[in-house]
C-alpha cells in the first residue's frame, strides 16, 4: 500500500495563477481532508469529504475548491492564487479508530 | 480562545530527562483525543490515542482529565530521536473532523 500520495511535492506560482493539488489514498477510506500548515498556526482544515460525492467546508475554505472524484481521489484547486496561500498543504484520510493518515505534503510558494 | 491550546515551547531537555506536555481543549463535548508527532518538514503521524483510563506505550504515557479538559503526554528517558513537534488533537463529536493544536516543539540535547 502506498497510503496517501500527493502531487506535486513543490510548486511555485505567480499571483493569479491557478493550480490543482492532487491527493489519492489506497486504503479504501471514506473520509478525506485537506489541511494547510503555517508557522505558529498548526494544521487548519480547509475542506473535507465524509464520503464519495460529498464535500464540506472546514475552518479556512476561502480561495479554494475541492472535488471528490471517486473514493480514492480528493483534489484541491486554487483558482487564483494569492501570496497568503503560500503554505504547506497536507491531504489526509481517516481509517478505523479515527486514525488520520497524512500524505507527504505539497509546499506551495505564491509570488 | 483556541479550541485546542498547547504551549509551543521549545522545550530543551538533556538526554535521559523526563518531560511532560499539556494541552487544553475548550469544547466539553469532545469525544476522542490523540497525540501526533511531526518531524521537521514531514507529515504528522499518530503517536498514540488518549483514553480516559490513561495509556502507556513504552516510554510514553498519555492521560486525559475530562473534568479539567486537558490532555497530557509524558516522555520518560528522552532520546535524541524524540526531538520533534508533538501535536495535540481532539475529535469534537465523532464526525471525523479533528482539531489540531499548534504543537509543542521538543529538542533533546546530548
Amino acid at each position: 500500500n502506498a497510503g496517501v500520495t500527493q502531487t506535486p511535492k513543490f510548486q511555485v506560482l505567480k499571483t493569479g495563477q491557478s493550480m490543482t493539488l492532487q491527493c489519492a489514498q489506497d486504503m479504501n477510506h471514506n473520509s478525506m481532508y485537506w489541511y494547510r500548515q503555517d508557522p505558529g498556526m498548526g494544521l487548519r482544515l480547509i475542506y473535507y469529504s465524509a464520503s464519495e460525492g460529498t464535500t464540506d467546508k472546514g475552518e479556512v475554505p476561502n480561495g479554494y475548491n475541492v472535488s471528490r472524484l471517486n473514493k480514492r481521489e480528493f483534489s484541491l484547486r486554487l483558482e487564483s492564487a494569492a501570496p497568503s496561500q503560500t503554505s504547506v498543504y497536507f491531504c489526509a484520510s481517516i481509517g478505523s479508530q479515527e486514525t488520520q493518515y497524512f500524505g507527504p505534503g505539497t509546499r506551495l510558494l505564491v509570488l | 480562545r483556541k479550541e485546542v491550546e498547547q504551549d509551543p515551547g521549545p522545550f530543551n531537555v538533556p538526554e535521559g530527562a523526563t518531560v511532560a506536555f499539556n494541552c487544553t481543549y475548550s469544547n466539553s463535548a469532545s469525544q476522542s483525543f490523540f497525540w501526533y508527532r511531526q518531524d521537521c518538514r514531514k507529515e504528522p503521524k499518530l503517536l498514540m490515542s488518549v483514553y480516559s483510563s490513561g495509556n502507556e506505550d513504552g516510554r510514553f504515557t498519555a492521560q486525559l482529565n475530562r473534568a479539567s479538559q486537558y490532555i497530557s503526554l509524558l516522555i520518560r528517558d528522552s532520546k535524541l530521536s524524540d526531538s520533534a513537534t508533538y501535536l495535540c488533537v481532539v475529535n469534537l463529536s465523532n464526525t471525523g473532523k479533528l482539531i489540531f493544536g499548534q504543537g509543542t516543539t521538543l529538542q533533546v540535547k546530548p
